[in-house]
C-alpha cells in the first residue's frame, strides 16, 4: 500500500542552526501537505503543496514538492526554541481521495 | 468559529465501560475524520465521513463505532476497549480534496 518515509526521526539543533526534514512517497502523490505538533499538543496544518516543483515560503520555512510529485522537504532557516516539535508530512494519493498517510514525523529539538 | 472541539479531553475507562468520544466543527467542511495516534508514532486514520457518510472505515475493530448525526458532529463510541487502545483520539475536518486539515485538541484515552 502507500507508503510514504520521513528522515531523519530525530534532529537536534543548536538554536540558530538549519533544519530539513525529508519525505519520500512510494508513488506518485496528488498533493503533499505538512504538520507541525508540539509537545503534548495536536497536529497544526502548515502548508499544501500540489504542483511539480513547486516552493513555497513561509517566513523562515521553506516547503518544496519534487518534480516527480513524489518527494518533499521542509527546510527551517536559523531555527529557534519556538520551533521544537515533531513535523509530519502527509501525503493524499489521488485528487479528491479522502486519504491521507502520514511520515513517521521528525521530532526537532532546539537548544538555546 | 476556526476550531474543532474534542470533549472530554481526558477519558479512563474500564474495559467493560461504553463511553462516548464527542467532536464539533462550525466550519461548514464537508468531511470529518478519526484518528488514533500512540506515543511518538503519527496519527493513524481509523474512520472518514463524507457527507454525513461513513466513506473509509480502515478495518477498525468492532469495539470502536463511528456516528455522524449531522454535518457538524462526529462522535465515537467504545465498548468493551483493551488496554492496547489506550491513545489519543484525534478529530479532524476539512473540506476535502485539496484542502489542509483541522485537528482538534484530541482525547487522551486510558484503558483500565
Amino acid at each position: 500500500g502507500q507508503q510514504v518515509m520521513q528522515i531523519p526521526q530525530y534532529q537536534h539543533v543548536q538554536e540558530g542552526e538549519d533544519f530539513t526534514t525529508y519525505c519520500n512517497s512510494s508513488t506518485t502523490l496528488s498533493n503533499i501537505q505538512w504538520y507541525k505538533q508540539r509537545p503534548g499538543g495536536h497536529p497544526v496544518f502548515l502548508i499544501q503543496l500540489v504542483k511539480s516543483g513547486e516552493v513555497k515560503k513561509q517566513k523562515r520555512l521553506t516547503f518544496q514538492f519534487g518534480e516527480a510529485k513524489k518527494n518533499s522537504s521542509l527546510h527551517i532557516t536559523a531555527t529557534q526554541t519556538t520551533d521544537v516539535g515533531t513535523y509530519f508530512c502527509a501525503g493524499q494519493p489521488l485528487a479528491g481521495s479522502e486519504k491521507l498517510v502520514f511520515g513517521k514525523g521528525t521530532k526537532l529539538t532546539v537548544n538555546p | 468559529d476556526t476550531e474543532v472541539t474534542q470533549t472530554p479531553k481526558h477519558l479512563v475507562m474500564g474495559m467493560t465501560n461504553k463511553k462516548s468520544l464527542k467532536c464539533e466543527q462550525h466550519m461548514g467542511h464537508r468531511a470529518m475524520y478519526w484518528y488514533k495516534q500512540k506515543a511518538k508514532k503519527p496519527p493513524e486514520l481509523m474512520f472518514v465521513y463524507s457527507y454525513e457518510k461513513l466513506s473509509i472505515n480502515e478495518s477498525v475493530p468492532s469495539r470502536f463505532s463511528p456516528e455522524c448525526p449531522n454535518s457538524s458532529l462526529l462522535n465515537l463510541h467504545l465498548h468493551a476497549l483493551q488496554p492496547e487502545d489506550s491513545a489519543l483520539y484525534l478529530c479532524a475536518s476539512s473540506q476535502g480534496g485539496l484542502y489542509g486539515y483541522t485537528f482538534g485538541s484530541g482525547t487522551r484515552l486510558t484503558v483500565v
